[in-house]
């Protein structure tokens, strides 16, 4: 399995306040990805990242934002979380070359109240 | 504007009998499809994949097949076993970004 953790695991936000996901990968892999896992909709990107503070828009980037100052971490921010927001975050690592093929996190849930 | 459609939600099927898993696009552009596969409270894992010039891959119990004209894959899973009951996603590429379907819940009946 390819080297992947996400934190938290789990939280429960207000909404309004700023939130921070973690994605650390141990792989090496230049691209790192965020997704939304919602009912009906499937996985949708997010942002992802093609190198150290190279990053750009996936699909529904609105009220995100991501950094990646490390090729190890990616980290995904709410600035003001809203209760559209609740969902499953995936946070996915591939290597440069091959058949799009991606390597997935165990996941965050995140529910804004 | 759906790229990747999955129309069948949920498939139930009994335990040796085959899986069919249906998936379908509108965007030409897409070199590669790939199949996911998602227990719950698990990320999705890697299934099976099958280039644009290709019409079918095999890897053990699983096939995926692809009819480029009629813009249609499907996967198929056989003998189908209860350890296969899980969501199945189908995606498409392009480069590096890959396009999800909804997913299609698949239940194996022992």
């Amino acid at each position: 399995d390819a080297g992947i953790t996400q934190s938290p695991r789990h939280k429960v936000t207000e909404t309004g306040t700023p939130v921070t996901l973690r994605c650390h990968q141990t792989e090496n892999h230049r691209y790192m990805y965020w997704y939304r896992q919602d009912p009906g909709h499937g996985l949708r990107l997010i942002h992802y990242s093609y190198g150290v503070k190279d990053t750009d828009k996936g699909e529904v980037s609105d009220g995100y934002s991501v950094s990646r100052s490390k090729t190890e971490d990616f980290l995904l921010t709410l600035e003001s979380a809203t209760s559209s927001q609740t969902s499953v975050y995936f946070c996915a690592i591939s290597p440069v070359g091959q058949s799009g093929e991606q390597y997935f996190g165990p996941g965050t849930r995140l529910t804004v109240t | 504007d759906q790229q990747v459609k999955q129309n069948s939600p949920s498939l139930s099927v009994q335990e040796g009998r085959i899986s069919i898993l249906n998936c379908d696009y509108t965007n030409s552009m897409f070199d590669y499809f790939l199949w996911y596969k998602k227990y719950p409270a698990e990320g999705p894992t890697f299934l099976i994949s099958i280039s644009s010039i290709k019409d079918k891959n095999e890897d053990g119990r699983f096939t995926v097949f692809l009819n480029k004209s009629a813009k249609h894959l499907s996967l198929h899973i056989v003998p189908s076993q209860p350890g296969d009951s899980a969501v199945y996603f189908c995606a498409g590429t392009g480069g590096n970004k890959l396009v999800f379907g909804a997913g299609t819940i698949l239940r194996v009946k022992s």
